[in-house]
């Protein structure tokens, strides 16, 4: 199978630091995908690891573990803007999309 | 530019009749794909093509229709089989193999009643 797990929300306070985890059961990824999307709008996309390791990209850090089938995406300095929901995606010949995570941040 | 555009943004029916979702890319992918997203849910796939005049169905198929006969356009028909079409559809398209070149359009809130 390839079942996609978050946790369905979390909550972090501005200028704070949050770890949003996925776990994955598919040994035919080629590369995970992390989108954050705003309500009523398109995902926007954030990171897409291929390798094991981590990826960093400004306040945005992305981690891959393909022998645990484990992935983070870390926000670091929170603002208010980063309150969305964001979605863990493996890639094959399409995107399989987890639940997502809902992230509010408070002031 | 390239993109891919949805049309229209909000759609209103009603129950029983047939609806079709129009998207539309200039981007040259080979690929298109078409999403349901549900209220706090995560993107759930309907259909997908990977080359024209060829598609496959996704894990949530049944009461949707789609046809590829043209490079840039991949339309959804929402039928009246469909037992819970309100929600929001989101197309998207991407080069073969995906990797880092997958584009969303902007999505259509379609709403029944």
């Amino acid at each position: 199978g390839q079942n996609i797990d978050q946790p369905t929300e979390m909550t972090a306070t501005e200028g704070a630091i949050v770890q949003i985890n996925c776990t994955y059961q598919t040994s035919g990824f080629n590369g995970l995908f992390w989108y954050q999307q705003h309500a009523g709008e398109a995902p926007t996309f954030l990171s897409y690891n291929v390798l094991d390791g981590l990826e960093e990209k400004g306040r945005f850090s992305s981690f891959l573990s393909r022998s645990k089938g484990y992935s983070y995406l870390l926000l670091k300095e929170l603002q208010m803007k980063d309150s969305a929901s964001y979605l863990c995606a493996g890639a094959t010949n399409k995107l399989i999309f987890g639940t997502g995570t809902l992230l509010a941040v408070q002031p | 530019d390239g993109g891919i555009t949805q049309s229209p943004k909000y759609l209103f029916r009603k129950e029983g009749q047939n609806v079709t979702l129009s998207c539309e890319q200039n981007l040259n992918h080979d690929a298109m794909y078409w999403y349901r997203q549900d209220p706090g849910q995560g993107l759930r796939l309907i259909y997908y093509s990977q080359i024209v005049n060829d598609f496959q169905k996704g894990d949530i198929a049944e009461g949707y229709s789609v046809s590829r006969e043209k490079k840039e356009s991949f339309p959804l028909t929402v039928t009246s089989a469909q037992k819970n079409p309100t929600a929001f559809y989101l197309c998207a398209s991407s080069t073969t193999g995906g990797g880092y070149g997958y584009t969303f359009g902007s999505g259509t809130r379609l709403t029944v009643v």
